[in-house]
């Protein structure tokens, strides 16, 4: 079935630096995509989503841009911080289901 | 603050003991819950939406007679995992959305360990 990937598992950044996190999707009617960020140990914490009609939505510190020709959606950090240490999930959606699928998660590590 | 609660965070027990998670929604009432599980460094599977009312809708795969799901009030799902054994061990989260449309919220998860 249509999935949700991701292109690298780990990302290391230096503090203070632009972080770039990207995903795949295969399904195209999907109507919206969701970025979590999860914590060890625990639940995933809603980050920013954007739905299919738009290109880019900015929030504090994050971006996220969706490319609907090339099925690419990236989730952009600025200056990004320690606490910023976690795994990152992207997932898509569609109005006409509750369901979400996901990404296979990226580990973002933020070194001092 | 967090709007879903779960409880308890860790489980662990012996081999063949029913556990039962909770899953509530803070300050709103959630007609739909979602349940997940996941395995160490993998993604989030859906398991089941848990339906106010009625019977809950199991994805592919998943034994509705093992993972027992009630959602008798609007803010509150309960899954019970039965006669649990070791390949059950696992990281339970629920989810749940504030309002139609909006995005899944979720708890932070049960840690169950079978021994």
């Amino acid at each position: 079935g249509e999935s949700v990937g991701l292109h690298l598992p780990t990302l290391s950044v230096q503090e203070g630096d632009n972080s770039i996190i990207n995903c795949a999707y295969s399904n195209s009617a999907s109507d919206y995509f969701i970025w979590y960020k999860q914590e060890s140990g625990k639940g995933p914490q809603f980050i920013i989503d954007i739905r299919s009609n738009m290109d880019k939505r900015q929030g504090q510190r994050v971006t996220v841009l969706l490319n609907k020709t090339v099925k690419h959606l990236s989730l952009q950090i600025a200056a990004t911080q320690p606490g910023d240490s976690a795994v990152y999930f992207c997932a898509e959606g569609m109005d006409s289901s509750y369901k979400l699928i996901f990404g296979s998660g990226t580990r973002l590590l933020v070194r001092p | 603050g967090a709007v879903v609660s779960q409880h308890p965070s860790r489980v662990i027990c012996k081999s063949g003991t029913s556990v039962k998670i909770e899953c509530r929604s803070l300050d709103f009432q959630a007609t739909t819950m979602f349940w997940y599980r996941q395995f160490p460094k993998q993604s989030l599977m859906l398991m089941a939406t848990s339906n106010e009312g009625s019977k809950a809708t199991y994805e592919q795969g998943v034994e509705k007679d093992k993972f027992l799901i009630n959602h008798a009030s609007l803010t509150l799902s309960t899954l019970t995992v039965t006669s649990a054994h070791p390949e059950d061990s696992s990281f339970y989260i629920c989810s749940a959305r504030i309002q139609t449309g909006g995005p899944q919220h979720f708890g932070d998860g049960t840690r169950l360990s079978i021994l």
